[in-house]
C-alpha cells in the first residue's frame, strides 16, 4: 500500500539550531516527493521537491531534502531555524495521478 | 505564479444545509483536487478532477459531490451539511504527470 509516515507529530528546536523533519514512504514506483509548508490559517505551500537526478534538493527558505532509496525517505532539513520556521511541515509521495500526504510534523521554534 | 483562489476563508452554516464551496484556479491546470484537513489526521483526498466534467472519488466521498463544468472551477457541495463536516477545506490544482499540487488558502467550514 503507498503511504506516507512523518513519524514526529512536535519538534521543537532553538532559533539558530539545525533542523531535520523526517520522512519515510512506501510506494511501488519510483515516486515524486514533496514537502510543503504550513502557517497558521493558510494553504499549503510547495518548500521542493524530487523527481529525478541528484539526491539532494534545495528548496526555498533555505531548506533541502534527500532521497535515499534504500531507506525509502525523504528527510528535511534546514542548517539554522528562523523564528519565522515555526509551522507546519507535510511530506508528501506521488505519481502521475494522486499525491499521498503525511500527517504533518508541527515545528516550535524556542527564542 | 498559479493562483487557485477559494471562495471564502471562513464560512458558518446549519445542519442539513446545501453548502457550496468554490475554487477557481488560473492556471488551466487539468487537476483538479479537494481535500478537508483535520488536527491529527493531515490531509484526507474527498474527490478530485482529471479534466473538465470528469470526477473520482477521493479517500471520503461520503457526504459530498462534486461539479467541473469548466477548467478553472471545481466546486464541492456538502448534500446536507452534518457537524461532522466541521472542518478546513483546501483546493489544489496541478498539471498532470511530475508536478506538484497548488493550493488555495483554504475554507474553515463551521456546521451549527
Amino acid at each position: 500500500a503507498q503511504s506516507v509516515t512523518q513519524p514526529d507529530i512536535h519538534i521543537t528546536v532553538s532559533e539558530g539550531a539545525s533542523l531535520e523533519l523526517r520522512c519515510n514512504y512506501s510506494y511501488g514506483a519510483t515516486p515524486y516527493l514533496f514537502w510543503y509548508v504550513q502557517s497558521p490559517g493558510q494553504g499549503l505551500q510547495l518548500l521542493l521537491k524530487y523527481f529525478s537526478g541528484d539526491t539532494l534538493v534545495q528548496g526555498i527558505k533555505g531548506f533541502e531534502a534527500e532521497f535515499k532509496r534504500s531507506q525509502s525517505s525523504f528527510n528535511l532539513r534546514k542548517p539554522s531555524v528562523h523564528w519565522s520556521d515555526a509551522a507546519e511541515y507535510f511530506c508528501a509521495v506521488g505519481g502521475d495521478d494522486k499525491i499521498i500526504f503525511g500527517k504533518g510534523t508541527r515545528l516550535h521554534i524556542l527564542p | 505564479d498559479v493562483k487557485v483562489t477559494q471562495s471564502s476563508r471562513y464560512l458558518v452554516k446549519r445542519t442539513g444545509e446545501k453548502v457550496f464551496l468554490e475554487c477557481v484556479q488560473d492556471m488551466d491546470h487539468e487537476n483538479m483536487f479537494w481535500y478537508r484537513q483535520d488536527p491529527g489526521l493531515g490531509l484526507r483526498l474527498i474527490y478530485f478532477s482529471y479534466d473538465v466534467k470528469m470526477k473520482e472519488k477521493g479517500d471520503i466521498p461520503e457526504g459530498y459531490s462534486v461539479s467541473r463544468e469548466k477548467k478553472e472551477r471545481f466546486s464541492l457541495i456538502l448534500e446536507s451539511a452534518s457537524t461532522n463536516q466541521t472542518s478546513m477545506y483546501l483546493c489544489a490544482s496541478r498539471t498532470p504527470g511530475a508536478q506538484p499540487q497548488h493550493f488555495g488558502d483554504g475554507t474553515r467550514l463551521s456546521i451549527l
